[in-house]
């Protein structure tokens, strides 16, 4: 099965930039989703990439680069609500619209 | 623009009882799907469903049964619970990623499941 490997927390100072890292086999990708989770909540949809490269969206970026299976979700002008799980989702070719998640990175952000 | 619900939002049951989370979508999306969230595990698929009548297992599917003869329906069973399978259970829909590749998936609010 696949194997998504993320930090299980980060702690950083508010104003600053949060790199949170994904690994993943890359046998038959088709795509990749970060999502963020605030305690209590639901995953809601922050990224997907499924080309190398960066996508940028405010704040929030995500780089890919399928040849190494590599993921990174960048946080910049870090605010304290961003304090949440970033959680990796990986979708294979074999897999129909399935998603495999990583375990989610923890991520608390102080004053 | 309701979107996706689940209920109930908390639930307290005893071992050996059949309990019914229900999920429920208004966007008409073709795929739906449960994952259960537990601690040191992450979100955990149960079953999926591609369409209405066709479901599949996923990663974690003894002990469950799901239906969908609907397109916007598709509740999950416990038939008989066990302490093991207390958790939070997340419903989530998408559309088909051959129409639209970017469109992820989107999450209920969950159901937090408690078995005594």
């Amino acid at each position: 099965g696949q194997n998504i490997d993320q930090p299980t927390e980060m702690t950083a100072t508010e104003g600053a930039i949060v790199q949170i890292n994904c690994t993943y086999q890359t046998s038959g990708f088709n795509g990749l989703f970060w999502y963020q989770q605030h305690a209590g909540e639901a995953p809601t949809f922050l990224s997907y990439n499924v080309l190398d490269g960066l996508e940028e969206k405010g704040r929030f970026s995500s780089f890919l680069s399928r040849s190494k299976g590599y993921s990174y979700l960048l946080l910049k002008e870090l605010q304290m609500k961003d304090s949440a799980s970033y959680l990796c989702a990986v979708r294979l070719i074999s897999a129909g619209n399935k998603l495999t998640f990583g375990g989610g990175t923890r991520v608390l952000v102080k004053p | 623009d309701a979107g996706i619900t689940q209920s109930p939002r908390y639930k307290i049951t005893e071992t050996g009882r059949q309990v019914t989370l229900m999920c429920h979508q208004t966007w008409s999306h073709s795929y739906m799907f449960w994952y259960r969230q537990d601690l040191g595990h992450g979100l955990r698929l149960i079953y999926y469903s591609a369409a209405a009548d066709i479901t599949d297992k996923g990663e974690v599917p003894d002990g469950y049964v799901v239906s969908r003869s609907k397109t916007e329906n598709f509740p999950l069973t416990l038939e008989s619970a066990t302490r093991s399978q207390t958790s939070v259970y997340f419903c989530a829909s998408s559309e088909s990623p051959y129409r639209q590749p970017n469109q992820p998936q989107h999450f209920g609010d969950g159901t937090r499941l408690s078995i005594l």
